[in-house]
């Protein structure tokens, strides 16, 4: 089955910088996902980008898409402490498969 | 904030006890799973439905048992639990009618068996 693979696995910065996540997937997909999880919580949903879109924007956060790469970057723009979390990204298949398939997350460190 | 909900949140019991870890959600969704997470790591689906008595495995072998009776409830059972099943479960639902397939997750149950 297809996977998503997200690096870096750990990312510590300071409070104010930018922090960039990335994926990588195996298959065609017909939308990509970006998730959280607080430490011990569910996953919440952060932002959706189809398979013939190239650039999302939701507050402070920036997702791209290249599907020819089959990879995603998710961009948190001026970090917060508060945006410590595990994020993962999560790709659909489309069609009548309903299930999505998680990569093994970047832990992102916000310093105060 | 979703309006899914799991019981317990955290689940001490000893080796070879049946357990019944509880999943509601309030949103109408047919579309509910299962994960399985260990800490740090990525999520495996071990069982999903698509609708009131429609019940499939997951991705990841998983000795437990789910059921769906009722649209909003998706129970998970394991006949006996062994330190293996250590884990946290999520559960999570969807509803793609609206063209987005975006999963809502409820906070998880922590299992500790001895």
């Amino acid at each position: 089955s297809q996977q998503g693979e997200e690096d870096p696995q750990a990312l510590s910065i300071q409070e104010g910088e930018n922090a960039t996540m990335n994926c990588s997937y195996k298959t065609s997909i017909n939308n990509l996902q970006w998730y959280r999880q607080n430490s011990g919580r569910g996953l919440v949903h952060l932002i959706l980008i189809r398979s013939n879109e190239r650039e999302k924007h939701s507050g402070r956060l920036r997702v791209t898409l290249d599907t020819s790469k089959k990879s995603s970057s998710l961009l948190i723009t001026a970090s917060r402490a508060a945006d410590t979390a595990s994020y993962f990204c999560a790709t659909d298949r489309g069609g009548s498969n309903y299930k999505l398939t998680f990569g093994k997350g970047t832990l992102l460190t916000v310093n105060p | 904030e979703a309006d899914i909900y799991q019981t317990p949140r955290y689940l001490v019991i000893g080796t070879g006890k049946k357990i019944t870890l509880e999943c509601s959600q309030t949103m109408g969704h047919d579309k509910m799973y299962w994960y399985q997470q260990d800490p740090g790591m990525e999520l495996h689906l071990i069982h999903y439905s698509y609708g009131v008595n429609s019940t499939e495995k997951g991705d990841l072998s998983s000795e437990s048992t789910v059921s769906r009776i009722r649209t909003e409830h998706f129970p998970l059972t394991l006949e006996s639990a062994r330190p293996s099943h250590t884990s946290q479960y999520l559960c999570a639902s969807s509803d793609p009618r609206g063209g987005n397939n975006e999963q809502f997750f409820g906070p998880g149950t922590r299992l500790t068996v001895l």
